[in-house]
């Protein structure tokens, strides 16, 4: 299994401002996915973050709203830009696959911002 | 489409009893993958099954225990004997054959007392 950290654990950002996330993985993997997950609700993939080249954005998400950036195989990061209250959401990051095809989970980040 | 539904928002039980939580999901493919995911109040999310398509052997795994049916578009799990430990999120995700987006319900909130 993959082992994953992310920077901060949390945070609070005033109303116009970029927060950038970052995500470790403590081996190499295939893929890496952020997700943002909104108070009480589940979870919705962003993007896919594609090694050496532009994520991959899912419908609603867009590159100038959520820049991604993935230098190699172990390292991957999302800024929320021009931050609102409506950003405030737990983003996690994922890696995978692993054996059984599963995605292994990062600590997430509290976005609070006000 | 796929879609994966929990139409439990919340239960809630007192320690050591049995409680079962639904999942139903819906897909045209034919080859897809099945997941549980636990999301204990720290936040991260915990890989706890995951099942094939090809594969309707259920499961048991300590006190877990998984029901995958085909003819139902279900995989529910069971915890048996719950315990405090067991209070989490727990949500279910699919996964399409040869892609390597999750598909998350809305989760189901597990409160266990003592």
């Amino acid at each position: 299994s993959a082992v994953i950290s992310q920077k901060p654990s949390r945070d609070i950002c005033q109303r116009g401002t970029s927060l950038t996330i970052q995500c470790q993985v403590d081996s190499q993997v295939t893929m890496m996915f952020w997700y943002r997950q909104q108070p009480g609700q589940s979870l919705t993939l962003i993007a896919t973050a594609n090694q050496g080249s532009e994520a991959t954005y899912e419908s609603g998400f867009v590159i100038d709203k959520f820049p991604i950036s993935r230098p190699n195989l172990t390292f991957s990061t999302l800024t929320v830009s021009n931050m609102s209250p409506e950003d405030s959401s737990i983003y996690l990051c994922s890696a995978g696959p692993g054996l059984a095809n599963e995605q292994f989970f990062g600590p997430g980040t509290r976005l609070t911002v006000l | 489409a796929q879609k994966v539904t929990q139409a439990q928002t919340e239960i809630s039980v007192v320690e050591k009893e049995d409680v079962t939580l639904d999942c139903v999901y819906e897909t045209r493919d034919t080859t897809y993958y099945l997941f549980w995911y636990k999301q204990p109040p720290s936040g991260e999310l915990v890989f706890l099954i995951r099942r094939n398509s090809f594969d309707e052997q259920n499961e048991i795994s300590g006190r877990y225990s998984w029901n995958f049916q085909k003819s139902t578009s279900s995989f529910n799990f069971t915890i048996t004997a719950s315990q405090v430990v067991d209070s989490a999120v727990y949500f279910c995700a699919l996964i399409k054959g040869g892609y390597n987006k999750l598909i998350f319900g809305a989760g189901t909130r597990l409160a266990v007392h003592p």
